[in-house]
């Protein structure tokens, strides 16, 4: 079936530590996101792709880091530069214009 | 900086009776969309408003879009439970940097 896969669905992280979320996607799209929610709030934008080798900030990514070194894969590293990362993360992906943004399943990302 | 505001943000209606959720956007953008997310779930796409004027109706809801006076609307026609979730509006005024509402939450009572 084609989609959007997040993994992992649950992950806790020790302070100090980086972590990757990872986010694939077989629908052919060039556009790819990476957005967090934190609990009762809207979403807020942490990078974004539009084409390989090629990304851009949102309004939230310091502490963040990413990559898309190929078009179907686009992983979020949380870094222990941000320091209040417990929260929800939702990766999207889209054709390029006008089109629908679909999302995976979320990660929910914990420290401890 | 764009700004993308919703109202209500929380909404208790009965069931039977209608109401609307109001989109705000600050900049230009032809197109608007509109998401629902369950809780503790990820956010399942409902409408895609692509021009000035566009309506579209599916069930219960029906969301419109006035470019002009940057609103949009989403419309509810006599409630049930399973519409009790968070709505979302967004716009990508930019093409492809999506930015979201801080979302209606809505519970519908019997």
């Amino acid at each position: 079936d084609g989609g959007i896969t997040q993994s992992p669905k649950y992950l806790f992280r020790k302070e100090g530590q980086n972590v990757t979320l990872s986010c694939e996607q077989n629908l052919n799209h060039d556009a790819m996101y990476w957005y967090r929610q934190d609990p009762g709030q809207g979403l807020r934008l942490i990078y974004y792709s539009q084409i390989v080798n090629d990304f851009q900030k949102g309004d939230i990514a310091e502490g963040y880091s990413v990559s898309r070194e190929k078009k179907e894969s686009f992983p979020l590293t949380v870094t222990s530069a941000q320091k209040n990362p417990t929260a929800f993360y939702l990766c999207a992906s889209a054709g390029l214009f006008g089109n629908t943004i679909y999302f995976g399943e979320g990660s929910w990302l914990t420290v401890v | 900086e764009l700004k993308v505001e919703q109202n209500p943000l929380f909404l208790s209606m009965q069931e039977g009776k209608n109401y609307t959720i109001y989109c705000n956007y600050s900049t230009t953008s032809d197109r608007l969309y509109w998401y629902r997310q369950d809780p503790g779930k990820s956010l399942e796409s409902l409408f895609v408003l692509l021009s000035n004027g566009a309506v579209k109706q599916e069930g219960r809801l029906m969301a419109s879009l006035d470019t002009k006076a940057r609103l949009s609307t989403l419309h509810i026609t006599a409630a049930v439970h399973d519409l009790s979730a968070t709505y979302f509006c967004a716009v990508d005024p930019n093409n492809n940097d999506m930015r979201f509402g801080a979302g209606t939450r809505l519970t519908v009572k019997p």
